[in-house]
Order: structure tokens, then C-alpha cells, then sequence
């Protein structure tokens, strides 16, 4: 069935980096959009970016720009997202969604999240 | 703040209607964009309950439905139950920011 598997949970210490990968199955990778969300604990979802495999480009929100290099890897269906300069006010649940390659901005498919705590 | 506003909870007995409101403006639900609206039990991952406004994806039953007019939209749930008990949150495109999309703040949603 279609899903989006992601990768563990992990901690990190302020100003480190972290990579979050989700690797797609199910459907042919290169023809829809993935999407990267966040959740800090009790707060609502923010949006990180998007990547379009099949055309090779991202665009990434302005939160985040200059902290976030989103990857791709066609061969593997699975996807990447590195967070640099970590602070206490990323650790949250980081999700991977997937939308249409036309870019309807709704997401039909989750990945299940990985938590990402960022203590000293 | 959030770019879409929710209510932070609503509340409702079993068999009763709710709504939902995302109160938004002329750059993201006023521009013309489409609102969508997930439901997440606490723990996993959002859910798409609607799409485009009032689709619902297969799986999702008849009792939820969306509406949109002007720089709002709203989410509809009849015939409440108790398994209806989650957040839900509204979403749509916002061109502000350089074109972004945005979430609502999320809804609680209790059922009495």
C-alpha cells in the first residue's frame, strides 16, 4: 500500500544538525510532490517545504531558509530533510506528506513522524 | 498568531451537529485558494478529512462536509460521536511570505 516510512527518533544537543529521512512506497516517487511539516508538543502544524522529485526542485519556507538543505535520493524513493543550527525551539515531530505534482497543497498521505529533541 | 484562525475548542453531545470555523484573508482564502482540513488524534499523524474545499476522500464518511465563502471557511461534522473527539485544523496557500502554505491553529474537538 502507499506509505511513507521515516526514520527514528532523535535527540540532539543546540547547534547540532540532524537528517530526517522518508522513504516512499507504493506509488511511483518521482510523480507526486513530498512536503515537510512540523509539530512542536501541544502546538499546531507549520510548513517547512516541499521538493518535486521528478523536476528537481524545492522551495523552502522563509522560517527556515539558510537552516534547511532538503535531499532526494530517486534510486532509493526516499527523501531528506537536514535541519542545521538546532535550537530547544525545534524539537517537535517532523513529518513528510505527500501532495500531487500539480501542487494542490493538500496532503493525502502521512509519514508517521519522527520526534526530534534538541537538549543540552 | 496564526495566518488561519481556529477556535480552540468546540464542544458537542453524541448525535449533535459542530462547525469549525477558519477565519483567514485577502492573501490566502480570500485570494481565491483552496481550504483543506485534517483530523488528528493525539499521537499520530494528521488525517485528510476534506480537500478543495468539500471533497471528502474515499473512507471518509458523509457526515463531515466543508464550506468556504469570502475569507472564511468552515468544517461541518452531523451526527456527532464519540470517536469525532480529535484535533482538526484548516490549511490553504498564503501568498504572502513569498507563497507558503499555512495551518490554522487546530480545534479541539470534545464530545460531552
Amino acid at each position: 500500500q502507499v506509505q511513507l516510512v521515516q526514520s527514528g527518533a532523535e535527540v540532539k544537543r543546540p547547534g547540532a544538525s540532524v537528517k530526517v529521512s522518508c522513504k516512499a512506497s507504493g506509488y511511483n516517487f518521482n510523480q507526486y510532490v513530498l512536503h515537510w511539516v512540523r509539530q512542536a508538543p501541544g502546538e499546531s502544524l507549520e510548513w517547512m517545504a516541499w521538493i518535486n522529485t521528478g523536476e528537481g526542485n524545492t522551495k523552502l519556507s522563509r522560517n527556515f531558509q539558510g537552516r534547511i538543505t532538503i535531499t532526494w535520493d530517486t534510486s532509493a524513493s526516499t527523501a531528506y530533510m537536514e535541519l542545521n543550527s538546532l535550537r530547544s525551539e525545534d524539537t517537535a515531530v517532523y513529518y513528510c506528506a505527500r501532495d500531487s505534482i500539480y501542487l494542490y497543497w493538500y496532503f493525502d498521505v502521512w509519514g508517521r513522524g519522527t520526534l526530534v529533541t534538541v537538549s543540552s | 498568531q496564526f495566518v488561519l484562525t481556529q477556535p480552540p475548542s468546540v464542544s458537542g453531545a453524541p448525535g449533535q451537529r459542530v462547525t469549525i470555523s477558519c477565519t483567514g484573508s485577502s492573501s490566502n482564502i480570500g485570494a481565491g485558494y483552496d481550504v483543506h482540513w485534517y483530523r488528528q488524534i493525539p499521537g499520530t499523524a494528521p488525517e485528510l478529512l476534506i480537500y478543495g474545499n468539500n471533497n471528502r476522500p474515499s473512507g471518509v464518511p458523509d457526515r463531515f462536509s466543508g464550506s468556504k465563502s469570502g475569507t472564511s471557511a468552515s468544517l461541518a461534522i452531523t451526527g456527532l460521536q464519540a470517536e469525532d473527539e480529535a484535533d482538526y485544523y484548516c490549511q490553504s496557500f498564503d501568498t504572502s511570505l513569498n507563497g507558503q502554505g499555512v495551518f490554522g491553529g487546530g480545534t479541539k474537538l470534545t464530545v460531552l
